[in-house]
Formats: structure tokens, C-alpha cells, sequence
């Protein structure tokens, strides 16, 4: 059971709008900032959005990323079958002293 | 271009130990913290280990603490991952992770990952 709460999967038609959330504590989401990380199977994950909302550069804008309090969500719009992956939440915990990462949510292009 | 090259994985017995490496071009690797992260079949990502760019201070997952030790070389941007005492469940694909501080701090850049399987 991770410490970061993400659904374990969510699914979209091509062309719509998915939601993920990340449900944490005050110890890591409600002081720190969420990261989330794309992972395509077999491959190494990839930075998709830090800082709760900051893309890096050559991420497209229909990922977005948001947060509040002790959540946290991953936006993705105009959905594409390349977007199938799992995607994690990752922030620093306080308590624990260490990094957490949320559970994964696989995503799925119907 | 940012490159992470992770080595030394393969097969175990239980009880046994192994030496990871990752091999780090195209940055300042001595400018840089680093982390030790892992992915058991099937499974989510799990942070093991960090070590900052003076090699203190080091963390540790409970999970590993005691049985597993990170270092570095930053002569020769190496980052390694000193493992013994191995159980079935350190069976996993272990990625070497950079960590950028923009203040927040984040993991901007993953290795390939190299996978370990402990088992008799």
C-alpha cells in the first residue's frame, strides 16, 4: 500500500480529457511538490510534469498538472493512443525521509 | 546529450551480494545528486537510496537499510549500488536516477535500468 494514492487504472476515448489523481499527507503532498513520471512497459519512466505544474520542455501542453493541499492531479486532453503508459506521483516525505511514489495508474486508449 | 548507463545486474542466489553501476556522460555528474530507484515485476517504482554530490549525506528505503550501500566516483561520474544479504523480494529492475533542484527538487533523468533476480 503506497503512501501516495493513485487510482490503479483509468481509461479514455481517443480525443478526451483524463483525469489522475495522487492523494497524499501533510508529511509529503501538503510541504512538498508532486512530480509525475510516464512509463511506457519495458522502458525507463520519463519526466512528465514537476514542481506541481511545470512541463519540461518537449512535454506537450495536453499534459498538464495541478495540485491542492494534500492532492494532486494529471490532466490529459485530447487523448492519444500513445498516451497509453502507467503514470506515477512522486514527492519528498518529511516523516519518512525519503521519496514516495504513488502506486501507478495504467492508462488506457479505448 | 544526459546519459545513464546502469550495469552489474543478473542473477543471484538468496543470501548473496551484487555490485550495480551506472555510468553518467553528457553532465557535470559531481554537481549532481543521485538516487537509486527499482521496479519489481509488475509492480510500481520504489525509491532505495540517495547520495549527494559529496557523497553525504547518504539515505536509505527501510526496506534496504542495512543490506544495501550507495557510493560514488566522481572522477569517474560513477554511481554504484553495493548490494548483499539478498532476498527474493530485492528481485527487481534497479534505475539510476539524477536529481535536479530547480527548489523543488525532482528526478529530471532515468538510466535504462539493469534487472537483478534473486532466486536459487
Amino acid at each position: 500500500q503506497s503512501v501516495l494514492t493513485q487510482p490503479p487504472s483509468a481509461s479514455g476515448t481517443p480525443g478526451r480529457r483524463v483525469t489522475i489523481s495522487c492523494s497524499g499527507s501533510g508529511s509529503n503532498l501538503g510541504n512538498h511538490a508532486v512530480h509525475w513520471y510516464q512509463q511506457v512497459p519495458g522502458t525507463a519512466p520519463k519526466l512528465l510534469v514537476h514542481s506541481n505544474n511545470q512541463r519540461p520542455s518537449g512535454v506537450t501542453d495536453r499534459f498538464s498538472g495541478s495540485k491542492s493541499g494534500t492532492s494532486a492531479s494529471l490532466a490529459i486532453s485530447g487523448l492519444q493512443s500513445e498516451d497509453e503508459a502507467d503514470y506515477y506521483c512522486a514527492a519528498w516525505d518529511d516523516i519518512l525521509d525519503a521519496w514516495l511514489f504513488g502506486g501507478g495508474t495504467k492508462l488506457t486508449v479505448l | 546529450e544526459v546519459k545513464l548507463v546502469e550495469s552489474g545486474g543478473g542473477l543471484v542466489q538468496p543470501g548473496g551480494s551484487l555490485r550495480l553501476s551506472c555510468l553518467a556522460s553528457g553532465f557535470t555528474f559531481s554537481d549532481y545528486k543521485m538516487h537509486w530507484v527499482r521496479q519489481a515485476p509488475g509492480k510500481g517504482l520504489e525509491w532505495i537510496s540517495y547520495i549527494s554530490p559529496t557523497s553525504s549525506p547518504i539515505l536509505y528505503a527501510d526496506s534496504v537499510k542495512g543490506r544495501f550501500s550507495i557510493s560514488r566516483d566522481n572522477a569517474k561520474s560513477s554511481l554504484y549500488l553495493q548490494m548483499s544479504s539478498l532476498r527474493a523480494e530485492d528481485t527487481a529492475v534497479y534505475f539510476c536516477v539524477r536529481e535536479v533542484c530547480d527548489y523543488p527538487c525532482y528526478f529530471d533523468c532515468w538510466g535504462q535500468g539493469t534487472p537483478v533476480t534473486v532466486s536459487s
